[in-house]
């Protein structure tokens, strides 16, 4: 099976702040991942997707970049609405994966 | 517009069963991948299970703490894709989504969840 590590699990930012998650997998997946911010009690929202392509109707703030094992979501300019979970998902083989999650928390 | 509604869930006792519903609304769910994704609570996404479009025969994968225990199912007729869980674990309560997905690419739109809870 395919891992993937996402790192910070935690990370703490003020409004305006430039944000990035990285995504690692343990093996090459081409660009074939997907990230999604959900927040509490809420199903997942689709970011962007084959790595760098942005979701309609997510602002252009959120931008994704990488190939092979290592990826990044990146937030430009944090805004209120954004504090929540971010996971990204392998979608290149079976079983297909999700990382562990990041929660953003307002500092 | 597009719409996910899963149904079914509740409280059922260590190796019980359940069938969980995805009621599709504002496309033709025939046409598309179907996943089911769950999350347990407190904890992070865990993908269930897929089954393909028509044109692949509906056929279906599963993760492998499923795989042999859970069914995944359409009926066109409804525009419904269905999840049939036996032999219940402890560690099968979660929310279960169903997801649209493009195969390769991205799941685009979820259903808001159904609970299922494992419990003596």
């Amino acid at each position: 099976d395919i891992q993937l590590t996402q790192s910070p699990s935690f990370l703490s930012a003020s409004v305006g702040d430039r944000v990035t998650i990285t995504c690692r997998a343990s093996q090459g997946i081409s660009s074939y991942l997907a990230w999604y911010q959900q927040k509490p009690g809420k199903a997942p929202n689709l970011l962007i997707y084959v790595a760098s392509t942005l979701q309609s109707g997510v602002p252009s703030r959120f931008s994704g970049s990488g190939s092979g094992t290592e990826f990044t979501l990146t937030i430009s300019s944090l805004q209120p609405e954004d504090f929540a979970t971010y996971y990204c998902q392998q979608l290149h083989s079976y079983p297909l994966t999700f990382g562990g999650g990041t929660e953003v928390e307002i500092k | 517009e597009v719409q996910l509604v899963e149904s079914g869930g509740g409280l059922v006792q260590p190796g019980g069963s359940l069938r969980l519903s995805c009621a599709a609304s504002g496309f033709t769910s025939s046409d598309h991948y179907m996943d089911w994704v769950r999350q347990a609570p407190g904890k992070g996404l865990e993908w269930v299970g897929r089954t393909r479009d028509k044109s692949k025969s509906y056929t279906t994968e599963y993760a492998a703490s499923v795989k042999g225990r859970f069914t995944i199912s359409r009926d066109d007729s409804k525009n419904s894709l269905f999840l049939q869980m036996n032999s219940l674990k402890t560690e099968d309560t979660a929310i279960y989504y169903c997801a649209r997905t493009y195969t390769s690419s991205r799941s685009d739109y979820w259903g808001q969840g159904t609970l299922v809870t494992v419990s003596s």
